[in-house]
């Protein structure tokens, strides 16, 4: 009874290639995240999506498009990938409604670019 | 803007107590969440503070003074398993938008 997750867990793919990472969350919030975890290990956030309405969208380049089809749905397709693109892409959620909740994150994507 | 600082990495013994340290600057303050992060594995919640003073959940407290824009993880009875990154964030804006601390690693050794 996965809470969040994700697929692809690795994703291996050549310089200039288009992929899709797909995020699914079944604990009924309504806000959920794009994270990037570079090899330092530093937890960036991308985007934001709240009901299936963008709410964040971080200086991010344009290449990285989100999409949410429903609000347990999140993801995030990159085209022309670069070599910087490396990186472990984090899924979250959580429910926004009244004060600061946890962010519950998926397992997370491995992306590697070669 | 915000800016959160957090020692890289820090080492100590199985059985003892240690105390991670996360200093931060806001514009509004909205409390300060510390997560936990095996490696190669999720982020997971551990603590939220939001009001001053130090809140104890097991082995794991958790204190903050915002006059001094200041907070610490205090970890005791350390277990080798308690080996990962701390991250230390805080909400910025509104929908709960995160900012991490770089992380501090943390190495248990027997």
């Amino acid at each position: 009874d996965t809470a969040v997750s994700q697929t692809p867990k690795y994703l291996v793919t050549q310089m200039g290639n288009d992929k899709s990472i797909k995020c699914e969350q079944n604990l009924g919030h309504d806000t959920m995240y794009w994270y990037k975890q570079d090899s330092k290990k530093f937890l960036k956030i991308m985007f934001s999506y709240n009901n299936k309405e963008l709410i964040i969208n971080e200086t991010v380049p344009n290449r990285f498009s989100p999409k949410s089809p429903d609000k347990a749905h999140l993801n995030l397709h990159i085209n022309s990938l670069e070599l910087g693109d490396s990186a472990v892409y984090f899924c979250a959620s959580t429910e926004t409604s009244g004060s600061y909740n946890e962010q519950f994150f998926g397992p997370g994507t491995r992306l590697t670019v070669l | 803007g915000q800016n959160i600082d957090q020692p890289t990495e820090m080492t100590a013994t199985e059985g003892a107590i240690v105390q991670i340290n996360c200093t931060y600057q806001t514009s509004g303050f909205n409390g300060l969440f510390w997560y936990q992060q095996h490696a190669g594995e999720a982020p997971t919640f551990l603590s939220y503070n939001v009001l001053d003073g130090l809140e104890e959940k097991g082995r794991f407290s958790s204190f903050l003074s915002r006059s001094k824009g200041y907070s610490y993880l205090l970890l005791k009875e350390l277990q080798m398993k308690d080996s990962a990154s701390y991250l230390c964030a805080v909400p910025s804006g509104g929908y709960n938008k995160l900012i991490f601390g770089a992380g501090t690693r943390l190495a248990v050794h027997p």
